[in-house]
C-alpha cells in the first residue's frame, strides 16, 4: 500500500511567522508532488507542485523536495489569517495515472 | 476557466437506495476520478477512468460502481447505500499532458448522508 503521511495538526502560528508543513511518502518511484489547500467546506485547490529535488518558490510559498529521504515540505512565509486551511500533500504514483493523498495538516494562523 | 461540476452539493438518501452522483468537466480531460473524504482519513480514491468506457478500481471500490459513457461525464453509483457511505464525495479530472501535467481539478463536492 502506497502511503503519504502528514501531521494532522492543528499547527498554530502567529500572523507574520513562517509555517512549515511536512509530508513523507513510501513509494520511491514517485515523480511528482503536489500541495493543495482546502478551506473548510470547499474542494481542494492546487497551490504548488514540484518534480525536482531542491526548492521551488512561488510568492510566499516554497516547496522543498528530497527524494532520497522521501520527504516534501511546504513553507509559507509571512503567514496570514487567510492561510488558515487544511493543506493536503499529494503524490503521483503509477506512472502518473494515479494519486495518493495524505490526511492533511490543519493550519491556523492567529492574528 | 476550468470547470468541474457535480450534480448536487447536498444529498440525503435512505439505506438500501440506489444513488447516482454525476460529475461533468468542460476541459476535455482524459482522466476523471472519484474520491471520498472523511475526517482524519484524507481523500481516498474510489475509482478512476482514463478514457471513455474505461475504469480502474482505486483503493476503496467496494459498494461502488462507475460509468463513463462520454468523455466529459463520470458517474458514481452506490448500488445499495449504507450508513458507512455517508461522506463527502469529490470528483476530479486531469489531463495527461500540458503545462502542469497531472494537476487535478476538483469539483465542489457532494455531501451525502445516508440514514
Amino acid at each position: 500500500q502506497k502511503e503519504v503521511e502528514q501531521n494532522s495538526g492543528p499547527l498554530s502560528v502567529p500572523e507574520g511567522a513562517i509555517a512549515s508543513l511536512n509530508c513523507t511518502y513510501s513509494d520511491r518511484g514517485s515523480q511528482s508532488f503536489f500541495w493543495y489547500r482546502q478551506y473548510s467546506g470547499k474542494s481542494p485547490e492546487l497551490i504548488m507542485f514540484i518534480y525536482s529535488n531542491g526548492d521551488k518558490e512561488d510568492g510566499r510559498f516554497t516547496a522543498q523536495l528530497n527524494k532520497a529521504s522521501q520527504y516534501v515540505s511546504l513553507l509559507i512565509r509571512d503567514s496570514q489569517p487567510s492561510d488558515s486551511a487544511t493543506y493536503l500533500c499529494a503524490v503521483n504514483v503509477d506512472y502518473g495515472q494515479n494519486f495518493v493523498f495524505g490526511p492533511g495538516t490543519r493550519l491556523s494562523v492567529l492574528p | 476557466d476550468v470547470k468541474v461540476t457535480q450534480s448536487s452539493r447536498y444529498l440525503v438518501k435512505r439505506t438500501g437506495e440506489k444513488v447516482f452522483l454525476e460529475c461533468v468537466q468542460d476541459m476535455d480531460h482524459e482522466n476523471m476520478f472519484w474520491y471520498r473524504q472523511d475526517p482524519g482519513l484524507g481523500l481516498r480514491l474510489i475509482y478512476f477512468s482514463y478514457d471513455v468506457k474505461m475504469k480502474e478500481k482505486g483503493d476503496i471500490p467496494e459498494g461502488y460502481s462507475v460509468s463513463r459513457e462520454k468523455k466529459e461525464r463520470f458517474s458514481l453509483i452506490l448500488e445499495s447505500a449504507s450508513t458507512n457511505q455517508t461522506s463527502m464525495y469529490l470528483c476530479a479530472s486531469n489531463d495527461r499532458a500540458g503545462v502542469s501535467p497531472y494537476e487535478q481539478y476538483f469539483g465542489p463536492g457532494t455531501r451525502l448522508t445516508v440514514t
